[in-house]
């Protein structure tokens, strides 16, 4: 049964960092990309960024773009996302997905974890 | 790329939903859907535009010409009552891109 755990979320004043993680288990992690979506206090699903299989291929969103840094290590299974710079507009419930591929391309997440929320806040 | 999906549809019990995803030429895209209950994480109905994954009702069907893709669910139940995103990947900027996502309401 394929599982996806995230972790590490929480209250950030903004301008701080804050580190997710997400455990993988029921597949073989490094034959698939991963990917982070988030989805704003009553807001629709926005992307956030993605990597490939083997962790050599990164892709991120405008808005995250040199604040955050996707990685994964295939040896743990686990997939991460540094977040730098936080901003209020940050705040988010952040989600971790498996895509159906080792590479992003026109293909879906197949599994979705529960999230975690981070919360940026003064 | 931007899709474009109505904030909300509403539906009887028993009857048909359709929900639109509009984007530019987007009949050549592959298009996947998800379904998001409230308090749940998103969970994929349709992919390539037309096949459910595994466990997915044959209620749920997806039809795609010119700008626009269209989710279709017959004899729509309470269940059925969640947020429908639709996605493609943008091949010119390699970003994944989500429509705005359509409430159904089962009235």
């Amino acid at each position: 049964e394929v599982q996806l755990l995230e972790s590490g979320g929480g209250l950030v004043q903004p301008g701080g960092s804050l580190r997710l993680s997400c455990a993988a288990s029921g597949f073989t992690f490094t034959s698939y990309a991963m990917t982070w979506v988030r989805q704003a206090p009553g807001k629709g699903l926005d992307w956030v960024s993605t990597i490939s299989g083997s962790g050599d291929r990164t892709y991120y969103a405008d808005s995250v773009k040199g604040r955050f840094t996707i990685s994964r290590d295939n040896s743990k299974n686990t997939l991460y996302l540094h977040m730098n710079s936080l901003r209020t507009e940050d705040t988010a419930v952040y989600y971790c997905a498996k895509w159906v591929a080792v590479i992003p391309a026109g293909d879906p997440f197949d599994y979705w974890g529960q999230g975690t929320l981070v919360t940026v806040s003064s | 790329y931007v899709l474009s999906q109505p904030p909300s549809v509403s539906v009887a019990p028993g009857k048909t939903a359709r929900i639109t995803c509009g984007g530019n030429n987007i009949g050549r895209e592959k298009v996947h859907w998800y379904q998001q209950k409230a308090g749940q994480a998103p969970v994929l109905i349709l992919h390539y535009h037309n096949d459910r994954p595994s466990g997915i009702p044959e209620r749920f069907s997806g039809s795609k010409s010119g700008n626009t893709a269209t989710l279709t669910i017959a004899r729509v139940e309470a269940g059925d009552e969640a947020d429908y995103y639709c996605q493609v990947w943008d091949t010119s900027s390699d970003h994944v891109v989500f429509g705005g996502g359509t409430k159904l309401t089962v009235l």
